[in-house]
C-alpha cells in the first residue's frame, strides 16, 4: 500500500533559522514520483517540486533544498534562512506512475515563522 | 492565463440537502481530479477524469456522491443528502497529458454541513 508520513505536525522557528521538514513514504512500485506542495493561509495548493524515483540527486532552488534518499524512503525539505512568508502548511505527496497519477498526500506540517 | 477556478468558494447547507460544486480546469487540460481535504489532514483523492471519461473513483466516493464532466471541460461534483461528515474542503486539480504529473489546484470549495 502507498503511504506518506509527515511526523512533524507543527514547527515554529524564528526568522532566519533553517528548518527541515521530514517526509517518509511507502510504495511497492519501483517507478514513482515525489512532490512537495505549499498551502498558504489562502488555501490554494502551490506546487514546489517533483522528483522521480530514479533521480536521487539533491536539488536546490534558492532558499529551498530537497534531499531524496531511497535507502531510507525519505524526501526531506529544507528551508534556509526562513522568512515570515514561508509560514504555511507543507505537504509531501507520492504518485505511482501506473495508477492514474493521483496524488497520495501526507498529513502536512504546519510551519510558523515568527519575526 | 487563468488557473483552475471553483465555484462556489464557500457553501453552508443543512443536513439532508443536496449540493453541487463546479470546477473549471485550465484551458486544454484534459485531466481533471477531485480531492477532499478535512481539517488537519492532507487532500484525499476522490475521482479522476480524462476528457469526459471518469476513469477512477475512490472508495471514499459513496453512492451519495456523483461527478460528471460532460463535454470534457468543466466538471461538477454533487453530494446528495449531505451529512455532517461531508464537511470539508473540496479541491479540484487539472493537468495536461504531456505533463500529467504537474497538477494545478484550484482554490477549493469549503462545505459546511449544519
Amino acid at each position: 500500500a502507498q503511504k506518506v508520513t509527515q511526523a512533524q505536525t507543527e514547527i515554529s522557528v524564528v526568522e532566519k533559522e533553517d528548518v527541515t521538514l521530514d517526509c517518509v513514504y511507502e510504495t511497492r512500485d519501483t517507478t514513482y514520483y515525489l512532490f512537495w506542495y505549499k498551502q498558504p493561509p489562502s488555501g490554494e495548493l502551490v506546487f514546489l517540486i517533483r522528483r522521480n524515483s530514479f533521480d536521487e540527486q539533491n536539488e536546490i532552488s534558492g532558499r529551498y533544498s530537497w534531499n531524496f534518499q531511497k535507502s531510507t524512503s525519505s524526501f526531506n525539505f529544507t528551508i534556509t534562512a526562513s522568512q515570515v512568508v514561508d509560514s504555511a502548511v507543507y505537504f509531501c505527496a507520492l504518485s505511482e506512475v501506473y495508477n492514474t497519477d493521483k496524488l497520495i498526500f501526507g498529513t502536512g506540517t504546519r510551519l510558523q515563522v515568527f519575526p | 492565463d487563468t488557473g483552475v477556478s471553483q465555484d462556489p468558494r464557500h457553501k453552508i447547507t443543512k443536513r439532508g440537502q443536496n449540493v453541487t460544486f463546479r470546477c473549471d480546469p485550465i484551458s486544454e487540460h484534459n485531466r481533471l481530479y477531485w480531492y477532499r481535504q478535512t481539517l488537519g489532514q492532507g487532500p484525499e483523492f476522490l475521482t479522476y477524469f480524462q476528457n469526459e471519461a471518469q476513469l477512477e473513483k475512490s472508495r471514499l466516493l459513496s453512492d451519495r456522491f456523483s461527478a460528471e464532466r460532460p463535454k470534457g471541460s468543466f466538471s461538477t461534483l454533487e453530494i446528495q443528502r449531505t451529512e455532517q461528515g461531508d464537511s470539508a474542503m473540496y479541491l479540484c486539480a487539472s493537468s495536461l497529458d504531456r505533463d500529467r504529473l504537474e497538477q494545478f489546484f484550484g482554490p477549493g470549495t469549503r462545505l459546511t454541513v449544519l
